[in-house]
């Protein structure tokens, strides 16, 4: 059964602090994407990749940075947490064409 | 339409009901509509991609159409059952990169 695992399934920090989200899957897809989900907002995609090394912005990537540097593990980096940020993460991934196949989120909470 | 647009926001049934959800979305650029079901406290799961004008998908109970030259797919579910009660998103591919714009989803409770 092919999977998408998140590191953490709850998360507490301090404004402020560098918070790392971390996604592995195990289906060699090339692209990987990055979503917050917030109420009446739907997902929104934050960041996104399509090869190793190489990343492209979303549509809300101010205040987060990505890292892939192997094709299975796109890291979501949150420079310096603040309480905006507060948001379910979500992490999936495809093929060039196909449907996605998400992690079961990250719910981080910003204190 | 210059985003994805799903109606309605919420909907209650009652089972055994038949319903259905449009989502809207500019039919310019298309390259595929995906529609996936979210389950409380689960990852959303992909139920169709769809890519051709006038696709008719089915799985199951659970069936969707497409029209690209208008801009909307509908999703349809005969029969409810409370199993279906989910969040029922649907999202347009845009770009080469399979880059996914979602809807902010239609919310389906089912009750006996």
């Amino acid at each position: 059964d092919v999977k998408v695992t998140q590191s953490s399934r709850y998360l507490v920090k301090r404004t402020g602090e560098k918070v790392f989200l971390e996604c592995v899957q195990d289906m060699d897809h090339e692209n990987m994407f990055w979503y917050r989900q917030d109420p009446g907002l739907g997902l929104r995609l934050i960041y996104f990749s399509y090869d190793v090394k190489m990343k492209e912005k979303g549509d809300i990537p101010e205040g987060y940075s990505v890292s892939r540097e192997k094709k299975e593990r796109f890291s979501l980096i949150l420079e310096s947490a603040s309480t905006n940020q507060t948001s379910m993460y979500l992490c999936a991934s495809s093929l060039s064409v196909g449907g996605y196949t998400f992690g079961s989120g990250t719910r981080l909470t910003v204190v | 339409i210059l985003n994805v647009e799903q109606s309605p926001q919420s909907l209650h049934v009652q089972e055994g009901d038949s319903t259905n959800f449009t989502c809207s979305f500019p039919s310019s650029n298309f390259y595929a509509l995906h529609w996936y079901r979210w389950e409380t406290a689960k990852s959303p799961e992909a139920l169709f991609v769809m890519t051709l004008n006038g696709d008719e998908k089915k799985k199951g109970r659970i069936s969707a159409t497409l029209n690209t030259k208008e801009g909307y797919s509908y999703l349809y579910i005969k029969g409810s059952q409370p199993e279906d009660s989910a969040t029922y998103l649907c999202a347009r591919i845009t770009g080469t990169a399979s880059k996914l714009t979602f809807g902010t989803g239609t919310r389906l409770q089912v009750t006996l």
